[in-house]
């Protein structure tokens, strides 16, 4: 049982370009969140799923986009790349919402320059 | 809005000397606080979920309680492998369901030394 699984692990980009941080997570949770870390910071959700089909902006959203196709993939698009958006991005699940726990992957640390 | 403190921002113990880790918050009607510890490199990992004043949860060395503005989290005997990041967040009663109306505080980096 894998959990939640995010790659890459590490990622450098030039401003202006695109590039997509990938999801997933086996443990068939409906509940899939994308949060942003920066240093001295709360997390800050960028955006959320409550199931295949269905997504919605968080707190800090501009500048991305996302997908859910499926149950278990949940990908964070970016487009246009600039310095703000350097950060360690988080993906997490959780099964029903609510006050249920969130399950989190390790992360991707994304450098923009 | 819905804000999350936390106090002190980083904290270095002796190993065996206890602590508490303070979380105080306002929220718009409270439905749970959560506290996650983090490793570096690592997502945050669960620990508790408390929902009501004067609610405790243990585990190990951990122990967290809840009062109507503020949680603590007691570290009782810590060892070095307890030196990690701890992070309180709170539910907001508004949420429509999932994290969506989740508040995370900016952690407590707490270093436990031989």
């Amino acid at each position: 049982n894998a959990g939640v699984t995010q790659t890459p692990k590490f990622r450098i980009l030039k401003i202006g370009q695109s590039m997509t941080l990938q999801c997933a997570q086996d443990m068939n949770h409906n509940y899939m969140y994308w949060y942003r870390q920066d240093p001295g910071m709360g997390l800050k959700l960028i955006y959320y799923s409550v199931g295949a089909g269905i997504t919605d902006k968080g707190e800090v959203p501009n500048g991305y986009n996302v997908s859910r196709s499926t149950t278990e993939d949940f990908p964070l698009r970016l487009e246009l790349a600039a310095p703000s958006q350097t950060s360690v991005y988080f993906c997490a699940s959780d099964p029903v919402g609510g006050n249920s726990p969130l399950h989190f992957g390790n992360g991707t640390r994304l450098t923009v320059t | 809005e819905d804000q999350v403190t936390q106090s002190p921002e980083a904290l270095r113990l002796q190993e065996g000397e206890s602590s508490s880790l303070n979380c105080s918050y306002t929220v718009s009607g409270l439905r749970g606080l959560f506290w996650y510890r983090q490793d570096p490199g690592k997502g945050p990992e669960f620990l508790f979920t408390l929902y009501s004043a004067g609610e405790e949860k243990e585990k190990e060395r951990l122990k967290a309680t809840l009062t109507k503005k503020e949680s603590f989290l007691h570290i009782t005997a810590p060892k070095p492998e307890d030196s990690a990041t701890y992070l309180c967040a709170v539910q907001a009663g508004y949420s429509g369901g999932g994290a969506d109306g989740l508040t995370f505080g900016k952690g407590t980096h707490l270093i436990i030394q031989p």
